[in-house]
């Protein structure tokens, strides 16, 4: 079955590193991802992972993937307040279909 | 900015009203999606075009009804919808799976759809 958990909230003050833990349970999906969504907004891909890698950096972005715990978690460095917003992870169900967690909600503070 | 093109940005109707929804992109993509949002939750699918064919309906009332003209454009035709339809309604797009996996998806900004 798919069942993707995330917690609800994260708060950080700006400047510190964000880090946001994501659980799944499919062990054959191939891709992760995360997803940003500002008010207003759609769905920005911001960064995915392959199930064969264990870890991705991307400038201030790193996602770090632990196939046995099933775990999945995005860094972000030095978090901004446009850091602020809901970041979703999915896992791929098949060659069409996304398993999203709930979202967590990132707020950054002055 | 997005690649994927939704208009409009906003739409308000009634519950007898025909109206539709449009999407596009331009990205070269076989695969097309409807999903839909409520607030706070994540997207929830509706629908997948794959090369120009419906190939996943995820149990959707007929009132709503998806038309993928080219490959480029995807539109979602609504009729007769309820209060509860009220949401954000995203497209996105994606290569066409291969069956090997899935291909990362790409979100356009959504229609924010409300029903009187």
């Amino acid at each position: 079955g798919e069942d993707v958990e995330q917690s609800l909230f994260l708060s950080v003050r700006e400047g510190d590193s964000s880090v946001i833990n994501c659980t799944y349970t499919d062990s054959s999906s191939t891709y992760l991802y995360w997803y940003k969504q500002e008010p207003g907004a759609g769905l920005q891909l911001l960064t995915y992972i392959f199930s064969n890698m264990d870890m991705k950096q991307d400038q201030r972005l790193t996602v770090l993937l632990n196939k046995k715990d099933k775990h999945l978690s995005l860094r972000i460095a030095d978090t901004q307040t446009g850091d602020s917003a809901i970041y979703f992870c999915a896992e791929s169900i098949n060659d069409y279909k996304l398993s999203f967690g709930a979202g967590t909600t990132v707020t950054v503070r002055a | 900015d997005t690649e994927v093109t939704q208009t409009p940005k906003h739409l308000v109707m009634g519950m007898t009203n025909k109206k539709s929804l449009k999407c596009e992109q331009h990205m070269g993509h076989r695969a097309m999606y409807w999903y839909k949002q409520k607030a706070k939750k994540p997207p929830e699918l509706m629908f997948v075009y794959s090369y120009e064919k419906l190939s996943i309906n995820e149990s959707v009332p007929s009132r709503f009804s998806p038309e993928c003209p080219n490959s480029s454009l995807l539109n979602l035709h609504l009729h007769a919808l309820q209060p509860e339809d009220s949401a954000l309604y995203l497209c996105a797009s994606s290569q066409a799976g291969t069956g090997s996996g899935n291909q990362p998806q790409h979100f356009g900004d959504g229609t924010r759809l409300s029903i009187l």
